[in-house]
């Protein structure tokens, strides 16, 4: 079993929608939760980071926690044709290392 | 802003040659860390230093080595380079042990092995 898992997409989404991309882990120990985003030949840059159960918003991005289940989500609303993008999710177990899912690919549809 | 940057963008080697990668971050961090990135495969951790002098492996060490001389620099070496090397190589620093922090990338280099 992978450590954190992503779907792949590709995520298709039209316009000025609601993009959810989920991500689930194995470890019941890990603490901290971040998405990063990465454009095509370009390195990841990070979005959101969430450490406590619960939702997180900045702007148009909310991330979602749920330790039970040991899912972490991000919804981008009023999606735009610039966050067309692959999305890294990464959790942390110890205070130095993440761990990253494979990424799931999103295209918004003009 | 915090700047890491990679000696290369592109590089093109030949099989069983010696490799370096370069990474110099200028925010004073204390921990640096090494990556790979291949289609399907992720981001995967070859090995990360916490202070200088100091390293541990990642999850893929095999084929590589490390040296961290100075804090603001990080070397990746490919000791003899094998074509199952060829990949995207990122770079990536963070403030200091003891808190979890962001990770910041550089541009990552782009390697060849032919």
């Amino acid at each position: 079993q992978k450590e954190v898992e992503q779907n792949s997409g590709p995520l298709s989404v039209p316009e000025g929608a609601i993009a959810s991309l989920n991500c689930t882990y194995s470890d019941r120990g890990s603490q901290s939760f971040f998405w990063y985003r990465q454009y095509s030949g370009k390195s990841p840059e990070l979005i959101m980071s969430i450490y406590s159960n619960g939702d997180k918003e900045d702007g148009r991005f909310t991330a979602q926690l749920n330790k039970a289940s040991q899912y972490v989500s991000l919804l981008i609303r009023d999606s735009q044709p610039s966050d067309s993008a692959t999305y890294l999710c990464a959790v942390s177990q110890t205070s130095e290392k993440l761990t990253f899912g494979t990424g799931t690919r999103l295209t918004i549809i003009p | 802003d915090v700047k890491v940057t990679q000696s290369s963008r592109y590089l093109v080697k030949r099989t069983g040659e010696k490799v370096f990668l370069e990474c110099v971050q200028d925010m004073d961090h204390e921990n640096m860390f090494w990556y790979r990135q291949d289609p399907g495969l992720g981001l995967r951790l070859i090995y990360f230093s916490y202070d200088v002098k100091m390293k541990e492996k990642g999850d893929i060490p095999e084929g590589y080595s490390v040296s961290r001389e100075k804090k603001e620099r990080f070397s990746l070496i490919l000791e003899s380079a094998s074509t199952n090397q060829t990949s995207m190589y990122l770079c990536a620093s963070s403030l200091g042990p003891g808190a979890v922090e962001t990770q910041y990338f550089g541009p990552g280099t782009r390697l060849l092995v032919l």
